[in-house]
């Protein structure tokens, strides 16, 4: 197993279109993770799943965005009608959480989103 | 909640001196867990370091170090005789026990010039 991988690497759309990420997390890793990285900030926090379950969702999540985590495996980030502030780099990270806790985070490459 | 903070954006050092990159935090859990990321330019998030709240001792491995301090909410970064491949901008984070994710710090960007 290689890491996490995310595809595509970099994404430039038109406002108003739709996007799609996609993020393959290391195979025994029963978490998953999506964050949104702006220029000049930290990392922030939209939302995660365990297994198939998606958890929680950060505020920063508006309804145009929508994630899912089929089968728990590979999950798929989706952006309807973007907008220039979309433009980010999106992360995603996946970890094992057991018995004593989670036992740290794998990040992907990122997705670099440019909404024109 | 829970906050980090990197009051330092950016510094900049010659190679072969010592710098520390600091970090506060804020939570109202009493187990949590600190952690040092490392981006450089390709924009990958390199892990550095995992803490958990009840461990103080400080840790060294190789030229980094880490002084965890508790009554300060304090978990700085030493990185002595600094080179160039340490170029990047570092990020701080905290995981609490409610949420089980990352909440990171703006990050401090440290250029080591030649």
């Amino acid at each position: 197993d290689t890491g996490v991988s995310q595809d595509p690497r970099h994404k430039i759309t038109k406002r108003g279109q739709n996007v799609t990420f996609r993020c393959d997390p290391i195979s025994e890793h029963n978490r998953l993770y999506w964050y949104r990285q702006t220029l000049g900030q930290g990392p922030e926090f939209l939302t995660y799943f365990q297994n198939e379950a998606q958890l929680e969702k950060s505020r920063l999540l508006s309804d145009r965005f929508s994630a899912e985590r089929p089968k728990g495996s590979f999950s798929t980030l989706e952006i309807q009608r973007t907008e220039q502030g979309d433009s980010a780099m999106y992360l995603c990270a996946s970890s094992f959480i057991g018995e004593w806790g989670n036992y740290g985070y794998t990040f992907g490459s990122g997705t670099r989103l440019t909404v024109v | 909640a829970q906050k980090v903070t990197q009051a330092q954006t950016e510094i900049s050092v010659v190679e072969k001196e010592d710098v520390t990159l600091d970090c506060v935090y804020e939570t109202r859990d009493t187990t949590y867990y600190l952690f040092w990321y490392k981006q450089p330019p390709s924009g990958e998030l390199v892990f550095l370091i995992r803490r958990n709240s009840f461990d103080e001792q400080n840790e060294i491995s190789g030229r980094y170090s880490w002084n965890f301090q508790k009554s300060t909410s304090s978990f700085n970064f030493t990185i002595t005789a600094s080179q160039v491949v340490d170029s990047a901008v570092y990020f701080c984070a905290l995981e609490g026990t409610g949420r089980r994710a990352l909440t990171f710090g703006s990050g401090t960007r440290l250029q080591v010039q030649p």
